[in-house]
Protein backbone atom coordinates (compact mmCIF):
# COMPACT_ATOMS: atom_id res chain seq x y z
CA UNK A 1 0.00 0.00 0.00
CA UNK A 2 1.40 3.73 -1.20
CA UNK A 3 1.58 5.37 2.16
CA UNK A 4 2.54 8.94 3.33
CA UNK A 5 2.87 9.43 6.96
CA UNK A 6 3.86 13.11 8.42
CA UNK A 7 5.44 13.92 11.45
CA UNK A 8 3.15 15.21 14.20
CA UNK A 9 1.65 18.24 15.60
CA UNK A 10 3.81 21.00 16.73
CA UNK A 11 3.43 24.54 18.86
CA UNK A 12 6.04 27.11 18.18
CA UNK A 13 6.98 30.77 19.29
CA UNK A 14 7.46 33.14 16.73
CA UNK A 15 10.83 33.14 15.46
CA UNK A 16 11.24 29.83 16.22
CA UNK A 17 12.67 27.48 13.44
CA UNK A 18 10.73 24.36 12.78
CA UNK A 19 11.33 20.80 10.19
CA UNK A 20 8.04 19.19 9.41
CA UNK A 21 8.88 15.18 7.96
CA UNK A 22 6.68 12.84 5.31
CA UNK A 23 7.68 9.68 4.82
CA UNK A 24 7.23 7.63 1.61
CA UNK A 25 6.33 3.55 2.35
CA UNK A 26 4.93 1.04 -0.40
CA UNK A 27 6.53 2.53 -3.40
CA UNK A 28 9.95 3.79 -4.91
CA UNK A 29 10.10 7.34 -3.22
CA UNK A 30 13.24 8.27 -5.58
CA UNK A 31 10.87 8.02 -8.92
CA UNK A 32 7.72 10.45 -7.99
CA UNK A 33 7.51 14.16 -6.83
CA UNK A 34 6.16 15.39 -3.29
CA UNK A 35 4.23 18.11 -3.09
CA UNK A 36 3.33 20.56 0.19
CA UNK A 37 0.17 22.11 0.70
CA UNK A 38 -0.80 24.58 3.32
CA UNK A 39 -4.39 24.85 4.60
CA UNK A 40 -4.88 27.78 6.97
CA UNK A 41 -7.87 27.61 9.38
CA UNK A 42 -11.04 27.59 7.74
CA UNK A 43 -9.57 28.18 4.23
CA UNK A 44 -8.56 26.56 0.98
CA UNK A 45 -5.61 24.63 -0.47
CA UNK A 46 -2.28 26.25 -1.32
CA UNK A 47 0.05 24.74 -3.17
CA UNK A 48 3.90 25.79 -1.89
CA UNK A 49 5.90 23.60 -3.90
CA UNK A 50 7.35 20.30 -4.87
CA UNK A 51 10.41 18.02 -4.83
CA UNK A 52 11.82 14.75 -6.97
CA UNK A 53 13.58 13.00 -4.34
CA UNK A 54 15.57 11.25 -6.95
CA UNK A 55 17.56 14.03 -7.81
CA UNK A 56 16.24 16.84 -5.25
CA UNK A 57 15.02 19.01 -8.01
CA UNK A 58 12.60 21.48 -6.19
CA UNK A 59 9.92 23.88 -7.75
CA UNK A 60 8.24 26.53 -5.19
CA UNK A 61 5.25 28.68 -5.85
CA UNK A 62 6.13 32.21 -5.92
CA UNK A 63 4.11 32.74 -3.02
CA UNK A 64 6.38 30.81 -1.07
CA UNK A 65 9.58 30.86 -2.87
CA UNK A 66 12.54 32.09 0.01
CA UNK A 67 9.66 31.41 3.29
CA UNK A 68 9.91 27.73 3.29
CA UNK A 69 12.44 25.04 2.37
CA UNK A 70 11.58 21.84 0.86
CA UNK A 71 14.10 19.03 0.71
CA UNK A 72 14.24 15.36 0.51
CA UNK A 73 16.56 12.81 2.18
CA UNK A 74 16.17 9.68 -0.54
CA UNK A 75 18.10 7.41 2.10
CA UNK A 76 15.15 7.30 4.37
CA UNK A 77 12.04 7.81 2.08
CA UNK A 78 11.27 11.17 4.17
CA UNK A 79 10.64 14.89 2.49
CA UNK A 80 11.00 18.12 4.77
CA UNK A 81 9.32 21.43 4.77
CA UNK A 82 11.35 24.03 7.19
CA UNK A 83 10.80 27.57 8.18
CA UNK A 84 13.73 29.26 9.28
CA UNK A 85 12.11 32.08 11.74
CA UNK A 86 8.21 31.05 11.95
CA UNK A 87 5.55 34.07 12.24
CA UNK A 88 2.09 33.75 13.40
CA UNK A 89 0.51 33.63 9.92
CA UNK A 90 2.13 30.14 9.68
CA UNK A 91 -0.51 28.70 11.61
CA UNK A 92 -1.77 26.26 9.08
CA UNK A 93 -2.13 22.18 8.59
CA UNK A 94 0.39 21.04 6.32
CA UNK A 95 -0.22 18.57 3.71
CA UNK A 96 2.10 16.62 1.93
CA UNK A 97 1.30 14.09 -1.16
CA UNK A 98 3.09 12.47 -3.92
CA UNK A 99 2.47 13.49 -7.19
CA UNK A 100 1.42 11.16 -10.04
CA UNK A 101 2.00 13.25 -13.45
CA UNK A 102 0.01 16.38 -12.48
CA UNK A 103 -2.08 15.05 -9.80
CA UNK A 104 -1.82 14.27 -5.91
CA UNK A 105 -2.34 11.11 -4.36
CA UNK A 106 -2.27 9.79 -2.19
CA UNK A 107 -1.72 12.11 0.76
CA UNK A 108 -0.43 12.08 3.84
CA UNK A 109 -2.59 13.27 7.53
CA UNK A 110 -1.26 16.28 7.75
CA UNK A 111 0.50 17.91 9.90
CA UNK A 112 -0.69 21.16 12.40
CA UNK A 113 1.85 23.70 12.75
CA UNK A 114 0.57 26.61 15.39
CA UNK A 115 2.87 29.54 16.29
CA UNK A 116 1.74 31.66 19.11
CA UNK A 117 3.51 33.69 21.72
CA UNK B 1 0.09 32.87 -9.67
CA UNK B 2 -3.74 33.10 -9.06
CA UNK B 3 -5.94 30.71 -7.53
CA UNK B 4 -8.63 28.93 -10.07
CA UNK B 5 -12.25 30.40 -9.87
CA UNK B 6 -14.51 27.90 -8.21
CA UNK B 7 -18.22 28.85 -6.79
CA UNK B 8 -18.16 28.84 -3.06
CA UNK B 9 -21.27 26.77 -2.51
CA UNK B 10 -23.40 24.69 -4.37
CA UNK B 11 -26.33 22.66 -3.14
CA UNK B 12 -28.66 19.86 -4.17
CA UNK B 13 -31.35 17.60 -3.04
CA UNK B 14 -30.53 13.22 -3.05
CA UNK B 15 -30.63 12.29 -6.08
CA UNK B 16 -29.71 15.29 -7.61
CA UNK B 17 -27.25 15.86 -10.05
CA UNK B 18 -24.98 18.83 -9.50
CA UNK B 19 -22.19 20.53 -11.11
CA UNK B 20 -19.13 22.36 -10.12
CA UNK B 21 -17.13 24.88 -12.28
CA UNK B 22 -13.16 25.79 -11.75
CA UNK B 23 -12.70 28.62 -14.22
CA UNK B 24 -8.55 29.70 -15.13
CA UNK B 25 -6.69 30.55 -17.95
CA UNK B 26 -5.17 29.60 -21.40
CA UNK B 27 -1.61 29.50 -18.99
CA UNK B 28 -3.36 26.79 -16.61
CA UNK B 29 -6.56 24.88 -17.50
CA UNK B 30 -7.44 25.68 -20.96
CA UNK B 31 -3.60 24.95 -21.75
CA UNK B 32 -3.17 21.27 -20.81
CA UNK B 33 -5.47 18.37 -19.70
CA UNK B 34 -4.16 18.48 -16.21
CA UNK B 35 -6.91 19.13 -13.93
CA UNK B 36 -7.81 17.03 -11.45
CA UNK B 37 -10.41 17.09 -8.63
CA UNK B 38 -10.37 16.53 -4.62
CA UNK B 39 -12.88 15.95 -2.08
CA UNK B 40 -12.34 16.87 1.42
CA UNK B 41 -14.34 16.18 4.33
CA UNK B 42 -14.19 18.01 7.75
CA UNK B 43 -10.64 17.47 9.70
CA UNK B 44 -9.81 14.67 7.04
CA UNK B 45 -7.32 15.12 3.97
CA UNK B 46 -8.15 15.79 0.38
CA UNK B 47 -9.04 12.86 -1.45
CA UNK B 48 -8.08 12.59 -5.26
CA UNK B 49 -11.41 12.13 -7.36
CA UNK B 50 -10.93 13.06 -10.64
CA UNK B 51 -7.20 13.13 -12.66
CA UNK B 52 -6.51 13.83 -16.49
CA UNK B 53 -9.55 15.87 -16.50
CA UNK B 54 -11.95 13.23 -16.64
CA UNK B 55 -10.31 9.64 -15.17
CA UNK B 56 -11.61 8.27 -12.01
CA UNK B 57 -9.22 6.59 -9.65
CA UNK B 58 -9.91 3.09 -8.92
CA UNK B 59 -12.89 2.59 -5.98
CA UNK B 60 -14.00 6.21 -6.69
CA UNK B 61 -18.01 6.05 -7.73
CA UNK B 62 -19.11 6.60 -11.04
CA UNK B 63 -21.34 9.21 -9.98
CA UNK B 64 -18.53 11.39 -10.35
CA UNK B 65 -16.85 12.43 -13.66
CA UNK B 66 -15.35 15.54 -14.85
CA UNK B 67 -15.15 17.66 -17.86
CA UNK B 68 -13.45 20.81 -19.48
CA UNK B 69 -14.39 23.12 -22.29
CA UNK B 70 -11.71 25.85 -22.91
CA UNK B 71 -10.38 27.58 -19.66
CA UNK B 72 -12.90 25.61 -17.37
CA UNK B 73 -13.36 22.33 -16.23
CA UNK B 74 -16.30 20.93 -14.48
CA UNK B 75 -17.05 18.31 -11.83
CA UNK B 76 -20.70 16.91 -12.06
CA UNK B 77 -22.08 14.80 -9.06
CA UNK B 78 -25.07 12.72 -10.34
CA UNK B 79 -27.67 10.97 -8.17
CA UNK B 80 -26.65 13.00 -4.92
CA UNK B 81 -26.20 11.44 -1.71
CA UNK B 82 -25.54 12.66 1.98
CA UNK B 83 -21.61 11.43 2.36
CA UNK B 84 -21.02 13.64 -0.89
CA UNK B 85 -21.42 16.57 1.31
CA UNK B 86 -17.93 17.73 1.95
CA UNK B 87 -15.40 20.79 0.15
CA UNK B 88 -14.38 20.12 -3.30
CA UNK B 89 -11.02 21.71 -4.66
CA UNK B 90 -9.91 21.52 -8.43
CA UNK B 91 -6.41 22.10 -9.43
CA UNK B 92 -4.36 22.50 -12.70
CA UNK B 93 -0.74 22.11 -14.20
CA UNK B 94 0.64 25.58 -14.91
CA UNK B 95 2.89 26.88 -18.16
CA UNK B 96 4.88 28.14 -14.88
CA UNK B 97 5.63 24.13 -14.78
CA UNK B 98 3.96 24.55 -10.76
CA UNK B 99 0.13 23.70 -10.31
CA UNK B 100 -2.29 25.97 -8.83
CA UNK B 101 -5.65 24.92 -6.86
CA UNK B 102 -9.09 26.16 -6.85
CA UNK B 103 -10.51 28.00 -4.46
CA UNK B 104 -12.73 25.27 -3.02
CA UNK B 105 -16.30 24.79 -3.14
CA UNK B 106 -18.41 23.48 -0.76
CA UNK B 107 -21.22 21.10 -1.58
CA UNK B 108 -24.14 20.55 0.63
CA UNK B 109 -27.00 18.23 0.34
CA UNK B 110 -30.08 19.64 1.58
Amino acid sequence: EVQLVQSGAEVKKPGESLKISCKGSGYSFTSYWIGWVRQMPGKGLEWMGIIYPGDSDTRYSPSFQGQVTISADKSISTAYLQWSSLKASDTAMYYCARLSRHWFDPWGQGTLVTVSS
Amino acid sequence: QSALTQPASVSGSPGQSITISCTGTSSDVGGYNYVSWYQQHPGKAPKLMIYEVSNRPSGVSNRFSGSKSGNTASLTISGLQAEDEADYYCSSYTSSSTHVFGTGTKVTVL
